[in-house]
C-alpha cells in the first residue's frame, strides 16, 4: 500500500541552526502539506503545496520556514535557523487528484527537537 | 481564530461497548469535516471525510455523523474492541480557496478488557 515517508524519524539541532525535514508523498498525490505538533498541544497547519507553489500558509509558516519540492518526488521543509519553540513533531501529508474532497494520508512524523 | 474542540478529552469504555464522542467547529465558511484515527507511534490514518449537512458515513464498526448548521459530527463506535484504542482526531476544512485544516485536540480513547 503506497505511504508517505519522513525522513529522519528525529533529529536534535542546536538553537540556530537550519534543518530539512523530508518527505516522500505518495506517487500520484498533487497537493502536499506541512503539520506540526508541540508536545501536549493541538496539530496546527502549517504550509500546503500545490502545482509547485505554496497555495496557503499560517502565521507559524514565517520567514524562517521554507518547502521545496526539488525534484518532483521529494517534500522538504526547512528550518533556517531553529528556536527552542521549533521543537515538536512535524508531520507530512500528501492528498490525491479528490483534492480538497479526499482524506489526508500523513507520514510518521519527524521528531525535531532544538537545544 | 478557528476553534475545533472534541469532547471528551479522553474516554475508558468496557470492550463490548459502545461509544460515541463529539467535535464542535465553526459553522460559517464550512467546506470539509474530516475524522482521522491516531494510534500511537503511526501516523494518523483518515477515517471519513464529510461535505454536506445530514451526512452519515460508515466504515465496519464505526460511524459518523455530521451537522454543518449547528456545527458538530459525532463519531460512534459499536461494540468496541481493545483495537479501537487510539487518539481521534477531528479536522475542519475551510471555504474561500484555504486549503488547511484546523484540528481538535482529539480523544483520546481507551477500550478496557
Amino acid at each position: 500500500e503506497p505511504e508517505v515517508t519522513q525522513t529522519p524519524s528525529h533529529q536534535v539541532t542546536q538553537m540556530g541552526q537550519e534543518v530539512i525535514l523530508r518527505c516522500v508523498p505518495i506517487s500520484n498525490h498533487l497537493y502536499f502539506y506541512w503539520y506540526r505538533q508541540i508536545l501536549g498541544q493541538k496539530v496546527e497547519f502549517l504550509v500546503s503545496f500545490y502545482n509547485n507553489e505554496i497555495s496557503e500558509k499560517s502565521e507559524i509558516f514565517d520567514d524562517q520556514f521554507s518547502v521545496e519540492r526539488p525534484d518532483g518526488s521529494n517534500f522538504t521543509l526547512k528550518i533556517r535557523s531553529t528556536k527552542l519553540e521549533d521543537s515538536a513533531m512535524y508531520f507530512c501529508a500528501s492528498r490525491g487528484l479528490a483534492g480538497r474532497t479526499g482524506e489526508l494520508f500523513f507520514g510518521e512524523g519527524s521528531r525535531l527537537t532544538v537545544l | 481564530i478557528l476553534n475545533v474542540e472534541q469532547s471528551p478529552q479522553s474516554l475508558h469504555v468496557q470492550e463490548g461497548d459502545s461509544t460515541n464522542f463529539t467535535c464542535s467547529f465553526p459553522s460559517s465558511n464550512f467546506y470539509a469535516l474530516h475524522w482521522y484515527r491516531w494510534e500511537t507511534a503511526k501516523s494518523p490514518e483518515a477515517l471519513f471525510v464529510m461535505t454536506l449537512n445530514g451526512d452519515e458515513k460508515k466504515k465496519g464498526r464505526i460511524s459518523a455523523t455530521l451537522n454543518t448548521k449547528e456545527g458538530y459530527s459525532y463519531l460512534y463506535i459499536k461494540g468496541s474492541q481493545p483495537e479501537d484504542s487510539a487518539t481521534y482526531l477531528c479536522a475542519r476544512e475551510g471555504g474561500g480557496g484555504a486549503d488547511g485544516l484546523t484540528f481538535g485536540k482529539g480523544t483520546h480513547l481507551i477500550i478496557q478488557p
